[in-house]
């Protein structure tokens, strides 16, 4: 069974440039969830999709969206980014749910805004 | 909103020595995970704990789950050099939100 994939797994943007980040979920899961993961910060949540419907959101600014498709593809898009967007974001798919089983990472998609 | 911290940040053991870290919630969780990420890797889930008081084993991992959903600690017996990586908890509470934790890095020394 393939795992979750995430393209692309580098990238280097320039500040006010936008970004869009994708994720394929492991067959069947129909959860798709996001996080930030810079050293400073940890792990943050951004969203969670499932069945194409934002679950949850976490506190991140409105440039950072997301969206699912039929498929339970989903892509992250970051808007005007910053310096500070610079981060490893990962993507996690489940079958049920990102908080009622275990997730399921990809390898993440590193970013650097210069 | 619901905060997870651990500790500590970072632990540095020789290899054989016991390993423990703590999780802790501002709200009552549901459920909590643990993870392990290699450097350079990504999570990986080690396990789930659902109930009060719960106590689960994983070789050389003992996992346990606070009386009031609210705490969790793992430990890790004797070390080895493969248990290098940073391990984060994971809580969910009532909005099945999954925050992690700040994670601890555990470093072993051969």
């Amino acid at each position: 069974k393939a795992g979750v994939t995430q393209t692309p797994r580098y990238l280097i943007k320039t500040r006010g440039q936008q970004v869009t980040l994708s994720c394929s979920p492991i067959s069947g899961h129909r959860s798709v969830s996001w996080y930030q993961q810079t050293p400073g910060q940890g792990l943050q949540f951004l969203f969670e999709y499932f069945s194409e419907t934002q679950r949850n959101k976490g506190n991140f600014p409105g440039r950072f969206s997301g969206r699912q498709f039929s498929n339970s593809r989903s892509e992250m898009n970051v808007s005007t980014l910053e310096l500070g967007d610079s981060a490893l974001y990962l993507c996690a798919s489940s079958p049920t749910g990102a908080g009622t089983g275990e997730l399921f990472f990809g390898e993440g998609s590193r970013l650097t805004v210069l | 909103g619901q905060q997870v911290m651990q500790i500590p940040q970072y632990q540095h053991v020789q290899e054989g020595e016991d390993f423990t870290t703590y999780c802790n919630s501002s709200t009552t969780l549901s459920n909590i995970q643990w993870y392990k990420q290699r450097p350079g890797g990504h999570p990986v889930f080690l396990i789930q704990l659902v109930k009060s008081g719960e106590v689960k084993k994983q070789k050389r991992l003992t996992f346990q789950f606070g009386e009031a959903k609210k705490n969790s600690s793992l430990h890790i017996t004797a070390t080895q050099t493969t248990d290098v990586g940073t391990y984060f908890c994971a809580g969910s509470g009532a909005t099945n939100k999954l925050i992690f934790g700040t994670g601890t890095l555990l470093a072993v020394q051969p």
